[in-house]
């Protein structure tokens, strides 16, 4: 089946480590995106990226990378830069063109700093 | 900047009873606005999707509404399930340029349906 693949599902990170999320899909997307979710927030952008070798800023980019060198993967790391990075993360993909095009999410992944 | 916001933040009802939810967008260049429902420590669902130059969208006991002039849009629950229990977030789609596609967020509405 086509979809959007998260994990691991549950991540925890020591004090100065990089974590990373890794975000696959097979739904031959264009775009894919980092969002993240706080207790009782919304959702917020971290990074999106449109093509391959590509990729831009979010609203919350600050402590976080990413790369696109597949069209289906885009991973996103989580650097000791970043405060407070326990959350849940979502990674979502859209394909372009067309009208009423449909974003699709993976079913998240939990990080908890210990 | 777009601000979404979404009224009330939180819902709870009788199963059986119809019920609205309600979205506010600050710009109204969107592209389209789409709810969602998220069950709890899951992804998001997309449920209905409405263009720009739509006025609504139906899916089975949904109903999504959107007057793009006013920056509104309301979902409608008709004859409400304990099933329907999720919560509920509206997104709109900025139009064009390097944003293609980027979606911004209200901070949803969290609906109990009781039995």
């Amino acid at each position: 089946d086509g979809g959007i693949t998260q994990s691991p599902k549950y991540l925890f990170r020591k004090e100065g480590q990089n974590v990373t999320l890794s975000c696959e899909q097979n739904l031959n997307h264009d775009a894919m995106y980092w969002y993240r979710q706080d207790p009782g927030q919304g959702l917020r952008l971290i990074y999106y990226s449109q093509i391959v070798n590509d990729f831009q800023k979010g609203d919350i980019a600050e402590g976080y990378s990413v790369s696109r060198e597949k069209k289906e993967s885009f991973p996103l790391t989580v650097t000791s830069a970043q405060k407070n990075p326990t959350a849940f993360y979502l990674c979502a993909s859209i394909v372009f063109g067309g009208a009423g095009n449909t974003i699709y999410f993976g079913e998240g992944s939990w990080l908890t700093v210990v | 900047k777009q601000e979404v916001t979404q009224i009330p933040a939180a819902l709870s009802v009788p199963e059986g009873e119809n019920l609205v939810l309600n979205c506010s967008f600050t710009d109204s260049a969107i592209y389209n606005l789409q709810w969602f429902r998220q069950d709890p420590g899951k992804g998001l669902t997309s449920l209905l999707l409405i263009q720009s130059s739509q006025r609504e969208q139906t899916s089975g006991r949904l109903n999504a509404s959107l007057d793009k002039s006013s920056g509104r849009s309301t979902l409608y629950i008709a004859a409400s399930q304990p099933g329907d229990s999720a919560t509920y977030l509206c997104a709109v789609r900025e139009v064009g340029g390097t944003s293609y596609g980027k979606l911004t967020f209200g901070q949803g509405t969290i609906l109990t349906v009781h039995p």
